[in-house]
């Protein structure tokens, strides 16, 4: 089945500068990569996604880049504010939603 | 906004006893999932169901497992005997089609002791 991992497991970016977070997939036929926020004790939002015929795709001030020979993709977040602050997933989806291993964000005022 | 719901928010049980978890998943969402999520650690899908069955099961949906639509709105999932391992929160889902991101309801945090 397909696999994601998710780095860095822990990020700490200091508030203004940018963020970024990979991810890798083993599956290639996954074509479709969401990402999701999830603050504490809350549930998982989805954030931004990207299907697998286009490269990049921007909202705002996130962004995701999707490099499927590689099998790699990738969230950044400009111009970080505090409620930023949050845990973010990956995720490949072919049938279903495998979600990589999150990481914290945390920004700091 | 239609959202995922799901009840009870907290439920606590004893070993071995049966627990039933409720969701209410967006009403034109044809794929319905469960999923769990042991305290600090990732999202781990369960379940995923279609067309009134399941399509897809992980390793952790043994036996003690089971799913049910028994209407045209509600979806469940019921744990038969419960394991202290049981204990996280149970997320439900539902997508439009197959394919997409799912909408995630609020969570059941299941407790047992």
């Amino acid at each position: 089945g397909e696999n994601v991992e998710q780095h860095p497991s822990t990020l700490s970016v200091q508030e203004g500068d940018s963020a970024v977070i990979k991810c890798t997939y083993s599956d290639s036929a996954s074509n479709y990569f969401p990402w999701y926020k999830q603050e504490l004790g809350k549930r998982p939002q989805l954030i931004i996604d990207i299907r697998s015929n286009v490269g990049e795709k921007k909202d705002q001030r996130i962004a995701v880049t999707l490099n499927k020979t590689a099998k790699h993709f990738s969230l950044h977040i400009t111009e970080t504010q505090p409620e930023d602050s949050a845990v973010y997933f990956c995720a490949a989806v072919l049938e279903k939603l495998t979600f990589g291993t999150g990481t914290r964000l945390t920004i700091i005022p | 906004e239609p959202e995922v719901t799901q009840t009870p928010s907290h439920q606590v049980t004893q070993m071995g006893q049966e627990v039933i978890l409720r969701c209410v998943p967006i009403s034109n969402h044809l794929y319905f999932y469960w999923y769990r999520q042991i305290l600090g650690q990732k999202v781990e899908f369960l379940v995923s169901f279609y067309n009134n069955e399941i399509s897809e099961k992980s390793e952790i949906f043994d036996d003690q497992f089971s799913v049910e639509r028994p209407d045209g709105s509600n979806f469940t999932l019921k744990i038969r005997s419960t394991k202290l391992e049981d204990s996280a929160m149970y997320f439900c889902a539902s997508s439009p089609d197959r394919g997409s991101g799912a909408f995630f309801g609020q969570g059941t945090r299941l407790t047992v002791v």
